[in-house]
């Protein structure tokens, strides 16, 4: 078994910030994601890398940044925070070309923007 | 691009009831289908799969039937209980060379009522 640990569990911010969101997993799976969660939306897409120094734009890329520092860590940033925003951040990982593999998420990171 | 749709954005239910949620899908080939449900505070866990036609996934008492016919994997479970309150999420994974991204449905809120 293993886990993905995600950081901060809440966050709270100011409009204009750089923000920084953190995800760590001890699968050792070669892909890691990162979505964003707003009610009635489902799961959108942001970033991925599908193995260490790898990067891979999803559907909703623009304000956000990603960085896959090493096999077991991937960092999001949101490059401008947006006033009223509220959102859930899910880090994700799964074994790279297996398409019917799960994925395994992580508990998320709630973002607050004032 | 590929696309999973539910129908149902919440459903409110009595412990006992029969459960529908209808996911409905659009993509080349054979993709994988996938169920997901995902409890207050936590990430998505994956409930069930299916890779081929006619077969049927199930686990915990939920069950669906991959039918490439009508491009359905609808979720059903006999006889809800309070613990099931979730949201549950319909998912695609495209058999596509590399492809290693899963395609989100909205979500559907589940509600039971003691």
């Amino acid at each position: 078994g293993g886990i993905i640990t995600q950081t901060p569990k809440f966050l709270i911010g100011q409009e204009g910030q750089k923000l920084t969101l953190k995800c760590q997993q001890n699968f050792n799976h070669d892909t890691m994601y990162w979505y964003r969660q707003d009610s009635g939306k489902g799961l959108r897409l942001i970033y991925y890398s599908i193995t260490e120094n790898d990067l891979q734009k999803g559907d909703l890329s623009e304000g956000y940044d990603a960085s896959r520092e090493k096999k077991s860590s991937f960092s999001l940033t949101v490059t401008s925070a947006q006033k009223n925003e509220m959102a859930v951040f899910l880090c994700a990982s799964r074994d790279w070309g297996a398409y019917y593999a799960e994925q395994f998420f992580g508990p998320g990171t709630r973002l607050t923007v004032l | 691009g590929d696309s999973v749709t539910q129908t149902e954005g919440q459903v409110a239910l009595s412990e006992e009831d029969f459960l529908t949620i209808h996911c409905n899908y659009s993509a080349s080939g054979y993709p994988t289908l996938f169920w997901y449900v995902q409890y207050p505070g936590e990430g998505p866990q994956l409930l069930f799969r299916a890779s081929r036609d006619k077969e049927k996934g199930s686990s915990r008492g939920f069950e669906a039937t991959y039918d490439k016919g009508t491009t359905s994997f609808h979720l059903r479970k006999a006889s809800v209980q309070e613990s099931d309150s979730a949201v549950y999420y319909c998912a695609l994974s495209a058999h596509t060379g590399g492809n290693n991204k899963l395609t989100f449905g909205q979500g559907t809120v589940l509600s039971v009522i003691p």
